[in-house]
């Protein structure tokens, strides 16, 4: 089992639509939790730390569920460039920063 | 922004050689991390360096080294090539290690024939 797991999709959503990703992870020692997105060939960048509280950034929203070791991401109002594959990240429990990765979820949002 | 630097880009090489991927993080960032991310595959942690020293170790080959240099530049050498080290390698660099948010290089595509 891997320690964070994605489904990998495809999620095939028109313009304008929302759509939302989940994650799970093992390690309920885990200590910082992030969403990367990666465009084809290329490097992952960072889209938004997650936090407990809950965390937005313009139609991007992420949440943080300890107690079941669940994190999701949620886009609002989907744009043809939102397209990529959405990588959900845990920062190992040690403190060496060590990141995990899912497998990714593949987006491509159709006009 | 000045961003991550690696070179070289693109390598192709032929089985049972070595290369050498570099590295050069953001200026002020003293942590460095490689990843292997294969063909289809999530980015795999291999090794990384805090304060030029070594600070994790993942799934790294015993081929395989790395260093981090005193102007916090770092190299990955790998030694003995198989057709399985075909990936994309990328460095990322942190300021501080643990929580920091690691900003990934534009990766280094390697071939091995």
């Amino acid at each position: 089992r891997k320690e964070v797991e994605q489904d990998p999709g495809p999620f095939n959503v028109p313009e304008g639509a929302t759509v939302a990703f989940n994650c799970t992870y093992s390690n309920s020692a885990s200590q910082s939790f992030f969403w990367y997105r990666q465009d084809c060939r290329k490097e992952p960048k960072l889209l938004m730390s997650v936090y407990s509280s809950g965390n937005e950034d313009g139609r991007f929203t992420a949440q943080l569920n300890r107690a079941s070791q669940y994190i999701s991401l949620l886009i609002r109002d989907s744009k043809l460039s939102d397209s990529a594959t959405y990588l959900c990240v845990v920062n190992d429990s040690g403190n060496t920063g060590k990141l995990i990765f899912g497998q990714g979820t593949t987006l491509q949002v159709k006009p | 922004a000045a961003g991550v630097i690696q070179s070289p880009r693109h390598l192709i090489k032929e089985k049972r050689e070595t290369a050498t991927l570099k590295c050069y993080p953001i200026p002020r960032h003293d942590t460095v991390y490689w990843y292997q991310q294969g063909p289809g595959q999530d980015p795999q942690f291999l090794i990384s360096f805090y304060e030029k020293m070594q600070s994790d170790k993942g799934s790294i080959p015993d081929r395989f080294s790395a260093q981090q240099f005193s102007d916090y530049h770092s190299e990955l050498n790998m030694s003995s090539l198989e057709l399985g080290d075909s990936a994309l390698y990328f460095c990322a660099s942190s300021r501080y290690q643990g929580g920091e948010t690691q900003y990934f290089g534009p990766g280094t595509r390697l071939l091995v024939l």
